[in-house]
């Protein structure tokens, strides 16, 4: 089957760095993604990852190892507005519905 | 205006109603997607339309109908639906391609009353 998990609430201090943690199960892999939805308002697309590494964007990284069907998104120097659900969704290749999402990590930052 | 456009934000409706949501695209895209969002379910996808093609989901319920009239609007309609229909309702689109990120609206939020 088809399965995505990631912890469902992390909170961390305002300044710190915080590693939200996927695992996936895919019939096929064709990539992950990582999106940010604050509460109220519509996913936003944060990176795509197809081979194995590190991709940094500024504050926000993300990695990929295939062979352990494992990503994780790093946040550095949070700040408040960083207070956010994060979904990480897997690209398989079989089935109607290819873009396998994960239930979400919700973060809570303090100050 | 630019991104993607869902009308109406919120939306009350009785079991018997019928109403339909509404969205619209600016970034030239060629793909529209309904998906559903419950509360800690992950994000499920009901249909998708590709060059005005429509991809068929047998898992959706016939109480919901989309209707794509081109590559820049998309609707759901709406009627007999049940309470656990209640939901947040997510308007997307993209450039196609299973790899090409998907922009979303803000959502309709669905009270089914």
């Amino acid at each position: 089957g088809q399965n995505i998990d990631q912890p469902t609430e992390m909170t961390a201090t305002e300044g710190a760095i915080v590693q939200i943690n996927c695992t996936y199960q895919t019939s096929g892999f064709n990539g992950l993604f990582w999106y940010q939805q604050h509460a109220g308002e519509a996913p936003t697309f944060l990176s795509y990852n197809v081979l194995d590494g590190l991709e940094e964007k500024g504050r926000f990284s993300s990695f990929l190892s295939r062979s352990k069907g494992y990503s994780y998104l790093l946040l550095k120097e949070l700040q408040m507005k960083d207070s956010a659900s994060y979904l990480c969704a897997a690209v398989g290749d079989t089935g109607f519905q290819k873009l396998v999402f994960g239930t979400g990590t919700r973060l809570l930052v303090s100050p | 205006e630019t991104g993607v456009t869902q009308t109406p934000r919120h939306l009350v409706m009785g079991m018997t109603n019928k109403k339909s949501l509404k969205c619209e695209q600016h970034l030239g895209h060629n793909a529209m997607y309904w998906y559903k969002q419950s509360a800690k379910k992950p994000l499920e996808l009901m249909f998708v339309y590709s060059l005005e093609e429509r991809v068929e989901n047998n898992s959706v319920p016939s109480r919901f109908s989309p209707e794509c009239p081109n590559s820049s609007h998309l609707f759901l309609h709406l009627h007999t639906l049940q309470p656990e229909d209640s939901a947040l309702y997510l308007c997307a689109s993209s450039q196609g391609g299973r790899n090409s990120p998907l922009h979303f609206g803000n959502g309709t939020r669905l009270t089914v009353t």
